[in-house]
């Protein structure tokens, strides 16, 4: 079946440094990929997505490109602000079928 | 606009307690339904999946079931709550047929003491 493997956390950064946080997935065809936020204590809020290959998703200065002949998504920002701390999950769809998420990665920015 | 609604935003229950989250749908019709379920500092576990009313799919068989009386309603229920129930729960929905990504709401988080 499908699945979504990203990156072991957790990852810490200093205030204004390079991000990227791994995303790889398995799956037949051509699902559509996401990375989704969570805050603490709230629930998951969709980042940015692309629906098929090539696409580049962007949102709050955060992009991914969707890399079928890697079947990758990373997700990168080039520089982080502490508000940026937070846990990121990347996470696949396939037409009618189930939701799928990567285990998450928690990342923190100190200041 | 779309919106999902989520309820109770915390609630605290002792073991052997019954359980009821209830995860309400607005402005969109036949929507996918989800409940997860977070544990502290983890990942997310499906639970429950739904395409239509009546139609569950249970992921992993444990303590709790669902159930969707209606097109945009969607619950979770326990008979007996175990302490290995605490977590955070989310509900999400989807319409895979207009767009694939899924929407969250709050989450419930639920401490079995």
């Amino acid at each position: 079946g499908n699945s979504v493997t990203q990156m072991e956390g957790p990852v810490t950064l200093s205030e204004e440094a390079f991000l990227t946080i791994n995303c790889t997935y398995t799956a037949t065809g051509y699902p559509s990929l996401f990375w989704y936020v969570q805050y603490p204590g709230e629930g998951l809020q969709l980042l940015l997505k692309a629906t098929k290959a090539d696409d580049k998703g962007s949102n709050k200065g955060f992009e991914a490109t969707y890399r079928k002949e890697t079947t990758s998504f990373h997700l990168e920002k080039g520089s982080v602000q502490v508000s940026d701390s937070a846990v990121y999950f990347c996470a696949l769809v396939q037409g009618a079928q189930k939701l799928v998420f990567g285990q998450g990665t928690r990342l923190t920015i100190n200041p | 606009s779309q919106t999902i609604h989520q309820w109770p935003a915390t609630l605290v229950q002792p073991v052997g307690s019954p359980l009821s989250l209830e995860c309400t749908v607005e402005g969109t019709s036949n929507p996918n339904l989800y409940w997860y379920r977070q544990a502290a500092g983890r990942g997310l576990q499906l639970l429950f999946y739904s395409v239509g009313i009546g139609q569950i799919s249970s992921e992993v068989p444990q303590n709790l079931s669902a159930s969707r009386p209606q097109d945009r309603q969607f619950i979770l229920s326990s008979k007996k709550l175990l302490l290995s129930d605490s977590g955070f729960y989310l509900c999400a929905w989807s319409v895979w047929r207009v767009q694939p990504e899924a929407f969250f709401g709050q989450g419930t988080r639920l401490t079995v003491v």
